[in-house]
């Protein structure tokens, strides 16, 4: 069965702090990984893709990496604001289907 | 560029009713998917549609659920009879299907349905 697990499930870090979410999953047949945020009661917002081919994506303070052979999947979020509390959500498609399967996200709150 | 858009926002009614959803996708995306959300889970994926074709379906949409997408515009997520295990955030995603990131999907605010 295709599953993606997410550690930890929360969060909390003082404002400033560099941190990493973890994403796992099952099948390395991956076609793509993507990263979203979601906000209390919104949709979601996507941060990162990253496709089969590619071991690592960047946007401003964000940065994913990917790992197809053991299964992995990093978002590092460096220098940390309140405003990057959210829950994040990491989604993974896999060869023959383009459905997106999602882990249950890990809750992050940054403390002023 | 206009994200995707869903109507209504929030819908309760009483169980045992029929209610419709509506979607409208980022124009000339032309796959459209349909997720549905309930508390500290991740979104579920429902179905989708390349263009009009009704491509995938999940063992989760049952015979009460029914998705249409008339003219590859925008679509319509229809529960029948619903139930109170119909509760849930129901959001609706699109992407382009065609450039480097044919697949990235973008989310819309999504229709939170609340039956009593």
């Amino acid at each position: 069965k295709q599953e993606v697990t997410q550690i930890p499930a929360a969060l909390s870090v003082p404002e400033g702090e560099n941190l990493v979410l973890n994403c796992s999953f099952t099948d390395s047949a991956i076609y793509n990984l993507q990263w979203f945020r979601q906000d209390p009661g919104k949709g979601l917002t996507s941060l990162l893709l990253i496709q089969s081919s590619q071991r690592e994506q960047t946007s401003g303070r964000l940065n994913a990496s990917l790992d197809k052979s053991s299964g992995r999947s990093t978002l590092y979020i460096a220098a940390s604001q309140p405003g990057d509390s959210a829950t994040y959500l990491c989604a993974v498609s896999w060869v023959g289907s383009e459905k997106l399967v999602f882990g249950k996200g890990t809750k992050l709150t940054v403390n002023p | 560029d206009t994200g995707v858009s869903q109507n209504p926002r929030h819908k309760i009614t009483k169980r045992g009713q029929n209610v419709t959803f509506r979607c409208d996708p980022i124009s000339e995306h032309n796959r459209l998917y349909w997720y549905r959300q309930t508390l500290g889970q991740g979104p579920e994926f429902l179905t989708y549609f390349q263009n009009e074709a009704q491509l995938e379906k999940s063992r989760l949409l049952s015979d009460r659920f029914s998705a249409e997408r008339p003219k590859g515009s925008f679509s319509t997520l229809e529960i029948q009879r619903t139930e109170q295990g119909d509760s849930a955030m129901y959001l609706c995603a699109s992407s382009p299907g065609q450039g480097a990131r044919s697949y990235e999907q973008y989310f819309g605010p999504g229709t939170r349905l609340t039956v009593t």
